[in-house]
């Protein structure tokens, strides 16, 4: 069965740079949600959007934004990047039209900033 | 986070049965999830349970939630090596958000 695909797989900024991540979700689902976890720690949740529009927002920085496009697939930008970034990004896709609730998480990118 | 609690570490030896445990907060929880974390990889979904049952059984998963002391274990029978992992629980309230809200993780180590 298809999941969820992430990339890159592993990235390494600098200080102050930007960097852009990419999540296409399963097929046919119409939500995908955004989770930081840093080492050692849980998946703190970043942000949502179902078919499109934002639909719940977590303890994202101001410095990120992300949207989701036509196709589903969904984009977290990153800018002025810290130290304390550096941390695996996951992102989860569902199908909340279908009433499939539960989540789906990809394999995460490692983001790493030096 | 702070409203699901888990212990940090569990080590069995191989064949034995592992228990992990965890403790939520919030009384309005409506689904509770067990996901599995291998090294350098997502979280898996094992399994979950609808917080109007008290056990809900997967080949060789075992949940068991007391919802009245907000108590949920996930029990493995037979482990093996490859049950090597962290195991996060996780809670999700009925106000209407689809955000669950994830333990700190039990990372459960089996050997030989």
């Amino acid at each position: 069965a298809a999941g969820v695909i992430q990339s890159p797989r592993h990235l390494i900024k600098e200080k102050r740079e930007t960097a852009t991540l990419k999540c296409y979700p399963i097929p046919r689902h119409d939500t995908v949600y955004w989770y930081q976890q840093g080492p050692g720690q849980d998946p703190q949740f970043l942000i949502s959007f179902y078919e499109k529009m934002q639909s719940d927002k977590g303890s994202i920085p101001d410095r990120f934004s992300a949207q989701q496009f036509s196709d589903y697939h969904s984009e977290l930008n990153m800018s002025s990047l810290e130290l304390g970034d550096s941390a695996l990004y996951f992102c989860a896709s569902s199908q909340l039209a279908g009433s499939d609730y539960e989540q789906y998480f990809g394999p995460g990118t490692r983001l790493t900033v030096t | 986070g702070e409203d699901v609690e888990q212990s940090l570490f569990l080590s069995v030896r191989e064949g034995d049965s592992s228990v992990i445990n965890c403790t939520y907060t919030d009384s309005s929880s409506t689904y509770l999830y067990w996901y599995k974390q291998e090294p350098g990889a997502g979280l898996q979904l094992l399994t979950y349970i609808f917080s109007n049952m008290d056990m809900k059984q997967d080949q060789r998963l075992t949940v068991l939630l007391n919802k009245k002391d907000k108590h949920l274990s996930l029990r493995i029978a037979d482990t093996q090596t490859g049950d090597s992992a962290i195991y996060f629980c996780a809670e999700r309230g009925a106000g209407g958000s689809y955000i669950p809200t994830f333990g700190r993780g039990t990372s459960l180590i089996v050997h030989p």
